[in-house]
């Protein structure tokens, strides 16, 4: 069974870059018809989709963050890095990684998740 | 991109039904059959309820069941159980290759 893991540093500085994995265990992100994403959620808000990756490392980005976001493979295999930029204390936030897959196992949706992970960007 | 807009709070007692409703445009929820509910609880991983606005995951209680009109989209939870009191998000592919979700609903078991 497929199971989703994020790690990462939990505090982070105005500026700075947010640096976050995604383990995936049980499969294989090079296997599949499955885009690999990130989103995440803010204190009291609605979850935001901030972009995902295939395996080909065709990237796909939410224009709100305006480059800011970087998606790759990760330097293990079976992980996905996420690279946010500049970061601000609006970017404090619980960080998950989902699987997106484009087969009729759930077209278009996020069928698995992390537990996610919570950053806070402070001083 | 805007954020698909869903009541703050809805609540039911047990047993009894309540739906949620996720309002987009035509450039989202309009325009795809490609609307999804996402069960949020505390701590734990999010779980996929409804996928392509109203097919289930395997797993999934027929308890939960979504449907479409124009530029809304809605879940209904029937049989209200303790247990589903929890946050629910709605989500819309929403053209050229990105997602828009909603604002996310409570929902309060009384």
């Amino acid at each position: 069974q497929v199971q989703l893991q994020e790690s990462g540093p939990g505090l982070v500085k105005p500026s700075q870059t947010l640096s976050l994995t995604c383990t995936v265990s049980g499969g294989s992100i090079g296997t599949g018809s499955y885009y690999w994403s990130w989103i995440r959620q803010p204190a009291g808000k609605g979850l935001e989709w901030i972009g995902r990756i295939y395996r080909s490392g065709t990237t796909n980005y939410n224009p709100s963050f305006k480059s800011r976001a970087s998606i790759s493979e990760g330097t293990s295999k079976n992980q996905i890095s996420l690279e946010l930029t500049s970061v601000t204390a609006a970017d404090t936030a619980i960080y998950y990684c989902a699987r997106n897959p484009f087969s009729d196992v759930a077209y278009d949706a996020f069928d698995i998740w992390g537990q996610g992970t919570t950053v806070t960007v402070s001083s | 991109q805007s954020v698909l807009t869903q009541p703050a709070s809805v609540s039911g007692s047990l047993g009894q039904s309540v739906t949620i409703s996720c309002t987009g445009t035509s450039n989202d929820v309009g325009d795809y059959n490609l609307v999804s509910w996402y069960q949020l609880h505390p701590g734990k991983a999010p779980i996929l309820l409804i996928f392509e606005v109203s097919k289930r995951p395997s797993g999934v209680s027929n308890r939960f069941s979504g449907s479409k009109s124009g530029n809304t989209a809605s879940l209904t939870i029937s049989g209200l159980r303790a247990d589903d009191e929890a946050d629910y998000h709605c989500c819309s592919y929403a053209g050229r290759s990105t997602y828009v979700f909603g604002s996310g609903t409570t929902v309060t078991v009384l």
